[in-house]
């Protein structure tokens, strides 16, 4: 089945303590991004990669890394996570050539406090 | 980033009747997609549209790509309970963009 998974699904975590969501695609898609969702403000992309070790900031990019070793993986790094980021996080991958027809996957609700 | 103006916010309608949705943007974009997002779950894409003019329909739904270019509309025939959820449109400005703009979204509730 062609999907995007998220994991974990729910976390909670304390100030300052390093995390990682993960994401992963099956698709073989080349491009991949991830977006939080907060109330009143919809989607916003954070970082997106367009292909393996190529990746750029997208509209929040602050307080949070990326990498993209390989084709599939595309995990998303709070080096010091910090309340403002409690949040719902969304991965999504689409086929080359940008982000239209993205498929998301199931999100991940972060809670930091 | 941009966001689209998508309208109304929110809407509660009745089972079986219809339901329209709209968004504008002051750029204009070269694709037009529709999204679905359940309680709890990540967007799901219903319609794609690439080019102006175009009419799309996926089983009750039917969505419009603006003649413009900025702006695209979503319609919902013979609403029924498990249309429930929040409507996204987003858009695409073309090649060389790697960035999808998001409106802000149209929550739907339907009273059976």
């Amino acid at each position: 089945e062609a999907q995007v998974t998220q994991n974990p699904r729910y976390l909670i975590t304390v100030t300052g303590k390093k995390l990682t969501v993960t994401c992963s695609q099956n698709m073989n898609h080349e491009y991949m991004s991830w977006y939080r969702q907060d109330p009143g403000l919809g989607l916003r992309q954070i970082y997106y990669s367009m292909n393996v070790e190529v990746t750029d900031k997208g509209d929040v990019p602050e307080g949070y890394k990326v990498s993209r070793k390989e084709k599939r993986n595309f995990p998303l790094i709070l080096e010091s996570p910090s309340p403002n980021q409690t949040s719902l996080y969304f991965c999504a991958s689409s086929f080359a050539g940008g982000p239209r027809e993205a498929f998301f996957g199931q999100g991940t609700r972060l809670t930091v406090v | 980033g941009q966001q689209l103006n998508q309208s109304p916010q929110s809407m509660f309608i009745q089972e079986g009747e219809d339901v329209s949705m709209n968004c504008t943007s002051s750029s204009i974009f070269n694709t037009w997609l529709w999204y679905k997002q359940d309680p709890g779950e990540g967007p799901v894409l219903l319609i794609a549209l690439y080019k102006a003019g175009e009419l799309t329909s996926n089983g009750r739904l039917t969505a419009q790509f603006g003649i413009t270019r900025k702006d695209s509309f979503l319609n919902i025939s013979a609403s029924i309970p498990s249309d429930v959820g929040i409507y996204f449109c987003a858009g695409h400005s073309g090649a060389g963009s790697y960035q999808l703009t998001f409106g802000k979204g149209t929550k739907l509730s339907v009273i059976p």
